[in-house]
């Protein structure tokens, strides 16, 4: 079974500073997509980011980009110019392709607080 | 395209009713997937479906839950004789084949057992 682990259950950062979350997974899996997630107070997952596990090249989306460590089984997020809209919850999330995907499954989250 | 929506959005029942909830996934989505949040938690997988067939079922769902998809659009989840444990967000996400897919999430449906 594949695990996803969020060491961080916190964090929290000055605006316009960066930040870096956490995400190990374990999996024996060889194919698979990882995720970010945003989940602001009381509204809905929106997805950040994702990776292909086959890519070697690091995802990136505007102020967001990803340390993927395939061997390290590591997938940590990198936010840049932090802005107080990015103040939320943060799932990093995994899907094997075997079987036509797996069901996503996901960290615990860590709450990222912004701070003027 | 409105996106995944679920309904109700909150509910409070008393324990031992029965609760049942919507979701209307984005149209042409193959795939309908049920998880349930609590807070401070992560998602936790239920169950899904490709079109009207349930594909997998979590041993979080118990067989006080059932969930179906009978035309392969909406979907509904329903929980018989609610316990205060099942208190919690239900949230429903749906996505197109083929595999690797981003899912899309609805908004949740909150469930309160008092």
């Amino acid at each position: 079974a594949q695990t996803v682990t969020q060491s961080q259950p916190e964090m929290s950062v000055q605006e316009a500073e960066t930040v870096t979350l956490s995400c190990t997974y374990d999996t024996s899996e060889n194919n698979y997509y990882l995720f970010w997630y945003k989940q602001p107070p009381s509204r809905q997952m929106i997805l950040v980011i994702r990776q292909e596990a086959y890519k070697q090249q690091n995802a990136t989306e505007n102020r967001f980009s990803v340390n993927f460590q395939k061997a390290a089984k590591s997938f940590s997020l990198k936010i840049s110019d932090s802005q107080l809209g990015d103040t939320a919850m943060y799932f990093c999330a995994f899907t094997a392709l075997s079987s036509g995907n797996t069901p996503l499954v996901f960290g615990k989250g860590t709450r990222l607080s912004v701070i003027a | 395209d409105t996106g995944v929506s679920q309904n109700p959005r909150h509910k409070i029942t008393k324990r031992g009713q029965n609760v049942t909830f919507r979701c209307d996934p984005i149209s042409e989505h193959n795939r309908l997937y049920w998880y349930r949040q609590t807070l401070g938690q992560g998602p936790e997988f239920l169950t899904y479906f490709q079109n009207e067939a349930q594909l997998e079922k979590s041993r979080l769902l118990s067989d006080r839950f059932s969930a179906e998809r009978p035309k392969g659009s909406f979907s509904t989840l329903e929980i018989q004789r609610t316990e205060q444990g099942d208190s919690a967000m239900y949230l429903c996400a749906s996505s197109p084949q083929p595999s690797g897919n981003t899912i899309y999430f609805g908004e949740g449906s909150w469930l309160t057992v008092v």
